[in-house]
């Protein structure tokens, strides 16, 4: 596609619950970050992979996040025994490479933990 | 540590000019980069300063200073569509620190 797509757009599920996250980046873009944007908040980074590595793992809020990507291109987010305070929306990003290239931001997975 | 600070609204009226500030205090600074955000869409790419001065983009400009810390966006000719959220953020390396954004309201 054109642009970075994300799915689901939108997830609802019950305290507890593993969620799983998917961004598509664009095609030939090396560099794929995720982020999450609390209500009415900036945008915390959480995770980069340039290729299929994850150099800096380092924002990710806990041991329930984890995020990988093949082929160097899907990457998916996963979130074990997800909690209230996990509701956000999920935000991917891609650039053609890490050096301070524009990112290009998908339109985000809004998570509701009930 | 990271701190990046814009003010959280800001008002002005269609035709006129609004200005948006943002100063920075980060462990490291490769390049700063503006953002337009609507409500219930993912941030869009506005402008990106390396060097200090001014970056003129139709309508939009941004500057930037770096023994300042500082940078601001620049909007001319406001239109009612310009009503977003502007995010702040500085990059170091592969990692843009975004700033918490500020609401502009475009009123008629």
């Amino acid at each position: 596609g054109a642009g970075v797509s994300q799915s689901p757009s939108n997830k609802v599920t019950e305290k507890g619950k593993d969620v799983e996250l998917r961004c598509d980046p664009i095609s030939g873009h090396t560099a794929l970050y995720w982020y999450r944007q609390r209500l009415g908040q900036g945008l915390e980074f959480l995770i980069y992979f340039q290729g299929n590595s994850a150099p800096d793992k380092s924002g990710l809020p806990s041991d329930r996040f984890s995020a990988e990507r093949t082929g160097e291109s899907v990457s998916t987010l996963t979130i074990q025994r997800t909690q209230q305070e996990d509701s956000a929306v999920y935000l991917c990003a891609s650039s053609l490479d890490t050096a301070n290239y524009e990112q290009y931001f998908g339109p985000g997975t809004r998570l509701t933990v009930t | 540590g990271q701190n990046i600070d814009q003010p959280t609204e800001m008002t002005a009226t269609e035709g006129a000019i609004v200005q948006i500030n943002c100063t920075y205090q980060t462990s490291g600074f490769n390049g700063l980069f503006w953002y337009q955000q609507h409500a219930g869409e993912a941030p869009t790419f506005l402008s990106y300063n390396v060097l200090d001065g001014l970056e003129e983009k139709g309508r939009f400009s941004s500057f930037l200073s770096r023994s300042k810390g500082y940078s601001y966006l620049l909007l001319k000719e406001l239109q009612m569509k310009d009503s977003a959220s502007y995010l702040c953020a500085v990059s170091n390396d592969y990692k843009l620190s975004f700033g918490a954004g500020t609401t502009v309201t475009v009123r008629a």
